[in-house]
C-alpha cells in the first residue's frame, strides 16, 4: 500500500504570509503516462473538501493563484504566496494510482 | 450546476446494514466515475470505493468485503451499502463526482450525511 505522509500537521500563519506544506509519498506517484497523481483538497470548517490542485501542479477551475502545487515522484508541496483569512481549514494531499489515500490532513489557521 | 446530495437513515445499529444514497442533479450519472468517501468526527478522510455506472467498481480493500456500489439510472441516483456496520464506521460520508474524461480527481462533492451506529 501507498503511504502518504504530510507536514506540518499544523500550520498558524500571519495574514500575508507564505504557506507551505509537504506530502510524501512511499511510491512514485509518476505514472508512465507522465503525470503525477497527487491531488490537494482543502476542507473549510463545516464544508465537503474542495478541488485545490490535480496531477500535482494543475489549479482547479477558480482556484486562486496564491495557490500552487509542485513536486514529482514521492514528493509534493502546496504553497500558498500569500494566506488570506478565508484560506483557513484542514488541508489534505490524496494519490488516486493504487488504492486511494488521503494525507492526515494540515490544519491551516490564522495568527 | 452538477450537485450531489446524499441521504441516509441517520442512526443504524451495530451489525446492521447501512444503506446511503447519493441524488445528482445537473449531470448525468452514466459517464462519469463516482466515489464515495467517510470521516469520522474530528478525523481524516478515507476512500471507500469508486463506481462507474457502466459496471465498474474499485473499493478500498480494508472495506472491500462489507461494501457494495451500485446505481438507479432512471433516477439519477448511486448508492452505499455497508454491511456488517459497527461504531467504527459512524463517520459523514461523502459522495463526489470525477472530473470525468480520464480524469480521476474529484471535483464535485456533497455535503455530506451523517450516520451513526449505535444501540
Amino acid at each position: 500500500d501507498i503511504v502518504i505522509t504530510q507536514s506540518p500537521l499544523s500550520l498558524s500563519v500571519t495574514p500575508g504570509e507564505p504557506a507551505s506544506i509537504s506530502c510524501t509519498s512511499s511510491q512514485s506517484l509518476l505514472h508512465s503516462d507522465g503525470y503525477n497523481y497527487l491531488d490537494w483538497y482543502l476542507q473549510k470548517p463545516g464544508q465537503p473538501p474542495q478541488l485545490l490542485i490535480y496531477l500535482g501542479s494543475n489549479r482547479a477551475s477558480g482556484v486562486p493563484d496564491r495557490f500552487s502545487g509542485s513536486g514529482s515522484g514521492t514528493h509534493f508541496t502546496l504553497k500558498i504566496s500569500r494566506v488570506e483569512a478565508d484560506d483557513v481549514g484542514i488541508y489534505y494531499c490524496m494519490q488516486p494510482l493504487q488504492t486511494w489515500k488521503f494525507g492526515q490532513g494540515t490544519k491551516v489557521e490564522i495568527k | 450546476q452538477v450537485q450531489l446530495q446524499e441521504s441516509g437513515p441517520g442512526l443504524v445499529k451495530p451489525s446492521e446494514t447501512l444503506f446511503i444514497t447519493c441524488t445528482i442533479s445537473g449531470g448525468s450519472i452514466g459517464t462519469y466515475y463516482w466515489s464515495w468517501i467517510r470521516q469520522p468526527a474530528g478525523k481524516g478522510l478515507e476512500w471507500i470505493g469508486r463506481f462507474y455506472a457502466g459496471g465498474s467498481t474499485s473499493y478500498n480493500p480494508s472495506l472491500k468485503s462489507r461494501v457494495t456500489m451500485s446505481a438507479d439510472k432512471s433516477k439519477n441516483q448511486f448508492f452505499l451499502k455497508m454491511s456488517s456496520v459497527t461504531a467504527a464506521d459512524t463517520a459523514v460520508y461523502y459522495c463526489a463526482r470525477e472530473a470525468g474524461a480520464g480524469q480521476q480527481q474529484l471535483l464535485y462533492w456533497g455535503q455530506g450525511t451523517l450516520a451513526t451506529v449505535s444501540s
